[in-house]
C-alpha cells in the first residue's frame, strides 16, 4: 500500500472547518483514500473514502485532486467531540490480502 | 449497522496467565477479521489476519504461540494471549470486514494490563 504523510497535529476553533492535509503521492490506481479517526481510548471509525471523486457524507467530506497525490478530509462545522487522531490510509484490493496500514495520523484539537 | 464488539473491555491479569478476548461483528458476517495492538501513543499494528474457517496470518514479528486466533464463525474471532507478560500489556483492537467489502468495521477495544 502507498505511503501516506500527514501533520502531526492542529488545532481547529469550535464551530469553523476543519481542514486535514494528507499526501499520497505514490497512490497507485486500485487503491482508495480512506480516512478514520481514533478518539482516546477507543477503536478507530471510519469516517469516508474515495477514488478519484470527491465524496460527502453525514461526518464528512473528501477532497482528492485530479492526479490523486493529494486529498483533504473536511469536517464541515468542528465540535469538541471531533478532538480525535485522524488517520489517511491508501487501501485498495490485493487479490485477498488486504490490510489497513496506519501511520502516525493528524492529532486534532478542537478548540472551545 | 456494522457494529463490532469486544469483551471485555479491559481485563487485569497475573503474568503467567492466559487471557481470551473476544471478538463479535454484530450485525453482519465478517469472513475477515483483523486483530491489533497498540502501545501507548502509539499507532495501532496489525498482529494478524484471520479467515472464517482457516489458520491466522501472523505478520512479522508476532509469535503465532504467544497470540493464538480462533475465527470458527462468520461473526466470532477470539484473540488469546498465552503466558502473559507485563511487556504484553496493551489495548489490542479487532476490526471486521464483511463479505465482498473493503471496509474494515472496529470494536472498541480491549485494555490488557498484566501484574
Amino acid at each position: 500500500d502507498a505511503k501516506t504523510t500527514q501533520p502531526t497535529s492542529m488545532d481547529c476553533a469550535e464551530g469553523r472547518a476543519a481542514n486535514l492535509p494528507c499526501n499520497h503521492s505514490t497512490i497507485s490506481g486500485n487503491e482508495y483514500v480512506y480516512w478514520y479517526r481514533q478518539i482516546h481510548s477507543q477503536g478507530p471509525q471510519y469516517i469516508i473514502h474515495g477514488l478519484k471523486n470527491n465524496e460527502t457524507n453525514e461526518m464528512a467530506s473528501l477532497i482528492i485532486t485530479e492526479d490523486r497525490k493529494s486529498s483533504t478530509l473536511i469536517l464541515p462545522h468542528a465540535t469538541l467531540r471531533d478532538t480525535a487522531v485522524y488517520y489517511c490510509i491508501a487501501y485498495g484490493y490485493n487479490f485477498g490480502n488486504e490490510k489497513l496500514t496506519f501511520g502516525t495520523g493528524t492529532r486534532l484539537t478542537i478548540i472551545p | 449497522g456494522a457494529v463490532v464488539s469486544q469483551h471485555p473491555s479491559w481485563v487485569i491479569c497475573k503474568s503467567g496467565t492466559s487471557v481470551k478476548i473476544e471478538c463479535r461483528s454484530l450485525d453482519f458476517q465478517a469472513t475477515t477479521m483483523f486483530w491489533y495492538r497498540q502501545f501507548p501513543k502509539q499507532s495501532l499494528m496489525l498482529m494478524a489476519t484471520s479467515n472464517e474457517g482457516s489458520k491466522a496470518t501472523y505478520e512479522q514479528g508476532v509469535e503465532k504461540d504467544k497470540f493464538l486466533i480462533n475465527h470458527a464463525s462468520l461473526t466470532l474471532s477470539t484473540l488469546t494471549v498465552t503466558s502473559a507478560h507485563p511487556e504484553d500489556s496493551s489495548f489490542y483492537i479487532c476490526s471486521a470486514r464483511g463479505v465482498g467489502a473493503y471496509e474494515q468495521y472496529f470494536g472498541p477495544g480491549t485494555r490488557l494490563t498484566v501484574t
